[in-house]
């Protein structure tokens, strides 16, 4: 069992560029969560999603869009990169919203030029 | 506004005991998580605490004060493979979780 995946697991980009993070749990949860980390900064809440078909903006989500349209797969899209987006994201999944523990994919560590 | 605060970085002994505090201001709170982040790695949880007290868990314990609005996650018996960092996070209402910057743990001999 593999958990969580995220592709890829690194990647530069060239600013304007349209990116997509891709994110896929074989738990058959119900939740899922983006988050980015940035050095001194906690983690930061994307978006998320309670049930497939459902999403809902979090914290910082400007500049990022999601969508569920199962309950495995939950993409990241930058439509247009900046290189504020320069970051580490990370998928992670929970039984149900409400639930007490995600689990975290390996993260991706998004660059920016 | 939310606000959560640790150390940024704490060092210790191998064989010692270590205590890294999280103290909260949220808008609303449903429990208090405690995650263990190895470099370069993902958060792996630790404990989650939503009423008052000690919760024990091999070697590592955490305590939460609703009142007070902290907690502390207990380290005994340190080992070399604790060095990593530890964050501490609050489940809202809504349950979403706001997180603190981490406490880096290093560990030396």
């Amino acid at each position: 069992i593999a958990g969580i995946t995220q592709a890829p697991t690194s990647q530069i980009l060239a600013a304007g560029r349209r990116m997509t993070l891709r994110c896929t749990q074989d738990m058959r949860h119900n939740a899922m969560y983006w988050y980015r980390q940035d050095l001194g900064l906690g983690l930061r809440l994307i978006h998320y999603s309670n049930t497939a078909g459902t999403t809902g903006k979090g914290e910082v989500p400007d500049g990022y869009s999601v969508s569920r349209a199962n309950t495995d797969d939950f993409p990241l899209t930058l439509a247009s990169a900046v290189p504020s987006q320069t970051s580490v994201y990370f998928c992670a999944s929970s039984e149900g919203s409400e639930h007490n523990e995600q689990f975290f994919g390996p993260g991706t560590r998004l660059t920016v030029l | 506004g939310q606000n959560i605060d640790q150390p940024t970085e704490m060092t210790a002994t191998e064989g010692a005991i270590v205590q890294i505090n999280c103290t909260y201001q949220t808008s609303g709170f449903n429990g208090l998580f405690w995650y263990q982040q190895h470099a370069g790695e993902a958060p792996t949880f630790l404990s989650y605490n939503v009423l008052d007290g000690l919760e024990e868990k091999g070697r590592f314990s955490s305590f939460l004060s609703r009142s007070k609005g902290y907690s502390y996650l207990l380290l005994k018996e340190l080992q070399m493979k604790d060095s990593a960092s530890y964050l501490c996070a609050v489940k809202m209402s809504n349950y979403q979780l706001i997180w603190g910057a981490g406490t880096k743990l290093i560990i030396k001999p």
